[in-house]
């Protein structure tokens, strides 16, 4: 079975514009979530989605969102960047919401902001 | 006070040595606490998870929760240069999947 996919792997961008990321969960798995990482703050949720829903919303500002799709795929959306949004952004998917499902993680996006 | 807090790192030993990597967390409701791995330029990886109180063994890795302390613990036994790598504690909170994660500290694991 493929793993979480993510796309692209690497992006360079300038302060004010704007960022699309890209995520395929494993087949079958219905929930994504999103972290951003970075060398100061670690591993920090973002938001999750299941069935084309937000369930859950980390404490990131609203130039941050996400949507999902029917078939599980999800994006995520970055606006007015920012040079501290220069992180490594990476998705989780997992079979379900239940707290003690497994999260798989993609290998994620490293985006560089200029 | 965070949520979780891990050992600031980074930390290395000599091949064969045994490590203990440590986090502390400040709920006492958390149950479910999980260790993952993640090598340079990988996303994360669960190695471990542990439920409630008490010691899991895989292998040579061994997690542990002592509830009392609101501590929880990853001890390698024969520590290999292929476990070079961040670990990350992590534990559910809140609603749903999220995670909380602990900085994560980095191994190195000296041939």
């Amino acid at each position: 079975k493929a793993g979480v996919t993510q796309t692209p792997r690497y992006l360079i961008k300038t302060r004010g514009q704007q960022v699309t990321l890209s995520c395929s969960p494993i087949s079958g798995h219905r929930s994504v979530s999103w972290y951003q990482q970075t060398p100061g703050q670690g591993l920090q949720f973002l938001f999750e989605y299941f069935s084309e829903t937000q369930r859950n919303k980390g404490n990131f500002p609203g130039r941050f969102s996400g949507r999902q799709f029917s078939n599980s795929r999800s994006e995520m959306n970055v606006s007015t960047l920012e040079l501290g949004d220069s992180a490594l952004y990476l998705c989780a998917s997992s079979l379900g919401l239940g707290t003690t499902d497994t999260q798989y993680f993609g290998p994620g996006t490293r985006l560089t902001v200029l | 006070q965070k949520e979780v807090e891990q050992d600031p790192g980074p930390l290395s030993v000599p091949e064969g040595a045994i490590v203990s990597l440590n986090c502390t967390y400040s709920n006492s409701a958390f149950q479910y606490f999980m260790w993952y791995r993640q090598y340079s330029r990988k996303g994360p990886e669960l190695l471990m998870y542990t439920y409630s109180s008490g010691n899991k063994e895989d292998g040579r890795f061994t997690a542990q929760v002592d509830k009392s302390s609101k501590y929880i613990s990853l001890f390698i036994r024969d520590s290999q240069p292929s476990d070079s790598a961040t670990y990350l504690c992590a534990v559910p909170t809140g609603a749903n999947s999220k995670l909380t994660f602990g900085k994560g500290i980095t191994l190195s694991v000296r041939p």
